[in-house]
């Protein structure tokens, strides 16, 4: 079982709706990351907060909009999606420093 | 964005059989790591190599952080079929407070019983 919780599991959202997926830890980790993943290809780092701050955006199209209201939690907000956001969103933690990344299990987002 | 080049792509071998496939960059990087994705999970860490030089194992896992640093190598050594999935490398840079990690392109493992 994974240390990083996503929720929902599955999401299917029209092009108009507004919806948000959350990522929770409680492994005291200050980085929390989200990632995007298409099938058979590797994730593809959309953010990064440390210390509850945002410290990078890899020029992510701002109808994906995070939020970090506390150590422990991670949301993404999402608004006016397009079919090809369709795809795995992993969250990630980790102590900040050199230590490897946990992922969560994933949202599967599907945009109708 | 940028990845690494992992090899080979896929593999499709029999069940007792060893595995090996590695990953090359043309940066250094600080940190090599190893992840195992399942079909519907998230990547789960196998191993993780902070030295260059270093080689460690997990199992019937080992990998190896090349002297370089631009690359690393895994071997599963007597493949069982619960081995299948999705293997990626990651090399990780350090700057300032937040790291990134870039990864390989994933070798799909497929194991026959």
């Amino acid at each position: 079982d994974t240390e990083v919780t996503q929720t929902p599991k599955h999401l299917v959202m029209g092009m108009t709706n507004k919806k948000s997926l959350k990522c929770e830890q409680h492994m005291g980790h200050r980085a929390m990351y989200w990632y995007k993943q298409k099938a058979k290809k590797p994730p593809e780092l959309m953010f990064v907060y440390s210390y509850e701050k945002l410290s990078i955006n890899e020029s992510v199209p701002s109808r994906f909009s995070p939020e970090c209201p506390n150590s422990s939690l991670l949301n993404l907000h999402l608004h006016a999606l397009q079919p090809e956001d369709s795809a795995l969103y992993l969250c990630a933690s980790r102590q900040t420093g050199g230590s490897p990344l946990h992922f969560g299990n994933g949202t599967r987002l599907t945009v109708t | 964005g940028q990845q690494l080049n992992q090899s080979p792509q896929s593999m499709f071998i029999q069940e007792g059989e060893d595995v090996s496939m590695n990953c090359t960059s043309s940066s250094i990087f600080n940190t090599w790591l190893w992840y195992k994705q399942d079909p519907g999970e998230g990547p789960v860490l196998l191993i993780a190599l902070y030295k260059a030089g270093e080689l460690t194992s997990n199992g019937r896992l080992t990998a190896q952080f090349g002297i370089t640093r631009k690359d690393s190598f895994l071997n599963i050594s007597a493949s069982i079929p619960s081995d299948v999935g999705i293997y990626f490398c990651a090399g990780q840079l350090l700057g300032g407070a937040t790291n990134k990690l870039i990864f390989g392109t994933g070798t799909l493992l497929a194991v026959q019983p």
